[in-house]
C-alpha cells in the first residue's frame, strides 16, 4: 500500500512569508505526528492529531500550527518565517491503539525540505 | 530531552554483526524503547520496540538488561545498506498520547 506521502518535497521561501505543508498519511492511519529536523537540533517533535484534533504539541512557538482532515489528512503551517526555520519537516502516521494513542510505530514520509532565504 | 545515551558512531564489517548500545538510565517502569534508523535523505525508518522482554523480528534483535538501564540492537548481518544513522528512543507518555524523543543516534557505518 503507498505509504505517507508528502508535499511540497522542496520550497524556498523568504523571511516573513507563510508556507503550508501537507501530509496524506497511510490508509488506516488516524493518526498524524509532525517532527522538524534541522541539523543543529536533530528530530524535534512539532506535534501530534488524531480525529482531527491536536492531541500533543512540543516546544515551538505559535508560529507553528496544524490540523488535520476527516479524511486524516494534516496540513502544518509556519507564518512569519525565519531563518532558523529551514529544515527537513517530516510527518509520520500511525494506527491509533487504545484512546487514540499513537503506538509508537510511526511510518515517515521522505518530508518537506523547507529553506528560508 | 532524550532520555538516552548512545554512541556517536561505530564501524561494522559487511557479513558480521552489529552491535549497537544504548543507555537509558531514567526510564520508567511502563516506558517502551524504540530503535528507529534514518538512511541518508529518507524519513525515519521504524526497526523494534520492546518493553522489558528481549525481542526479534526479520529486521534485528532488541536485547534489554534486567534492569532495564540498557538496551542493545543487533543487526545479525550488517549490509552496505544498513549505513545509517540508529536512534535509540524512549517513548515519552504526555497528557494525551505519548511521544518519540529522538536523540542525536549513532553513525553506523558498514564497510566491505
Amino acid at each position: 500500500k503507498a505509504g505517507v506521502t508528502q508535499t511540497p518535497r522542496y520550497l524556498i521561501k523568504t523571511r516573513g512569508q507563510q508556507v503550508t505543508l501537507s501530509c496524506s498519511p497511510i490508509s488506516g492511519h488516524r493518526s498524524v505526528s509532525w517532527y522538524q529536523q534541522t541539523p543543529g537540533q536533530g528530530l524535534q517533535f512539532l506535534f501530534e492529531y488524531f480525529s482531527e484534533t491536536q492531541r500533543n504539541k512540543g516546544n515551538f512557538p505559535g508560529r507553528f500550527s496544524g490540523r488535520q482532515f476527516s479524511n486524516s489528512r494534516s496540513e502544518m503551517n509556519v507564518s512569519t518565517l525565519e531563518l532558523g526555520d529551514s529544515a527537513l519537516y517530516l510527518c509520520a502516521s500511525s494506527l491509533a491503539g487504545q484512546g487514540g494513542w499513537n503506538t509508537g510505530e510511526l511510518f515517515f514520509g521522505e518530508g518537506s525540505r523547507l529553506t528560508v532565504l | 530531552d532524550a532520555k538516552t545515551t548512545q554512541p556517536t558512531s561505530m564501524d561494522c564489517a559487511e557479513g558480521r554483526a552489529a552491535n549497537l548500545p544504548c543507555n537509558h538510565s531514567t526510564i520508567s517502569g511502563n516506558e517502551y524503547v524504540y530503535w528507529y534508523r534514518q538512511i541518508h535523505s529518507q524519513g525515519p525508518q521504524y526497526i523494534i520496540h520492546g518493553l522489558k522482554n528481549n525481542e526479534t523480528n526479520e529486521m534485528a534483535s532488541l536485547i534489554i538488561t534486567e534492569d532495564r538501564k540498557s538496551s542493545t540492537l543487533i543487526l545479525p548481518h550488517a549490509t552496505l545498506r544498513d549505513t545509517a544513522v540508529y536512534y535509540c528512543i524512549v517513548r515519552v507518555h504526555m497528557e494525551y498520547g505519548n511521544k518519540l524523543v529522538f536523540g542525536a543516534g549513532t553513525i553506523l557505518r558498514v564497510k566491505s
